[in-house]
């Protein structure tokens, strides 16, 4: 069953501007990650935050973590027509490496 | 970042045959692979996972005896899909987590298309 739930379903937004996709799950993490999927393609990692990080940077992406409220989001800053993918939220639990995503939100970035 | 293969890429068969899904993890040994479906546009779903040496660990309302997994070497597990039928027709990736690390590779993924 997935852990949670992202918002939104579907994104679609001009070249330039941010996106902001968020991801809520119902269970204890020891980490929460963040994945792209390409049409059709296997998923790549983007990005990691630890349960006792509320937030994290890498290049044009941003990501928060709030605990208290299982949520987290992924800011994606000036956004590139090849940005447009799938992107999931995965969490793992205090034990273990297994991963449970999340429903996917579909971005489309228009050039 | 790790280097997944899968083989093959894509395979259509007839219901009632046999298929058999390849991972291979390139440039790190890996004791634990873990084997995903995905359905068209949902996100993927744990099937099993995959422990080098010993029997594969099935998510529950997974049929261990219809998705075989074998874990033969560090580098290698395959996944067979037995007596297929049009509805396993889906999506099948497998993810590797090297020592240490957190994060999981993922392969490229199969195409299986069951007519």
């Amino acid at each position: 069953s997935q852990q949670g739930e992202e918002d939104p379903q579907a994104l679609s937004i001009q070249e330039g501007e941010n996106a902001t996709m968020n991801c809520s799950y119902k269970t204890s993490i020891n980490n929460l990650q963040w994945y792209r999927q390409n049409s059709g393609r296997g998923l790549v990692h983007l990005i990691l935050i630890r349960s006792n990080e509320r937030e994290k940077h890498s290049g044009r992406l941003r990501v928060t973590l709030d605990t208290s409220k299982k949520s987290s989001s992924l800011l994606i800053t000036a956004s590139r027509a090849a940005d447009t993918a799938s992107y999931f939220c995965a969490t793992v639990p205090p034990s273990g490496s297994r991963l449970t995503f999340g429903e996917g939100t579909q971005l489309t970035v228009n050039p | 970042g790790a280097v997944v293969s899968q083989h093959p890429s894509w395979v259509i068969c007839k219901s009632g045959t046999s298929v058999k899904i390849e991972c291979r993890s390139l440039d790190f040994q890996a004791t634990t692979m873990f084997w995903y479906r995905q359905f068209p546009k949902q996100s993927l779903m744990l099937m099993a996972t995959s422990n080098e040496g010993s029997k594969a660990t099935y998510e529950q309302g997974v049929e261990k005896d219809k998705f075989l997994i074998n874990h033969a070497s560090l580098t290698l597990s395959t996944l067979t899909v037995t007596s297929a039928h049009p509805e396993d027709s889906s999506f099948y990736i497998c993810s590797v987590v090297p020592s240490g690390r957190d994060e999981q590779y993922f392969g490229p993924g199969t195409r299986l298309t069951v007519t």
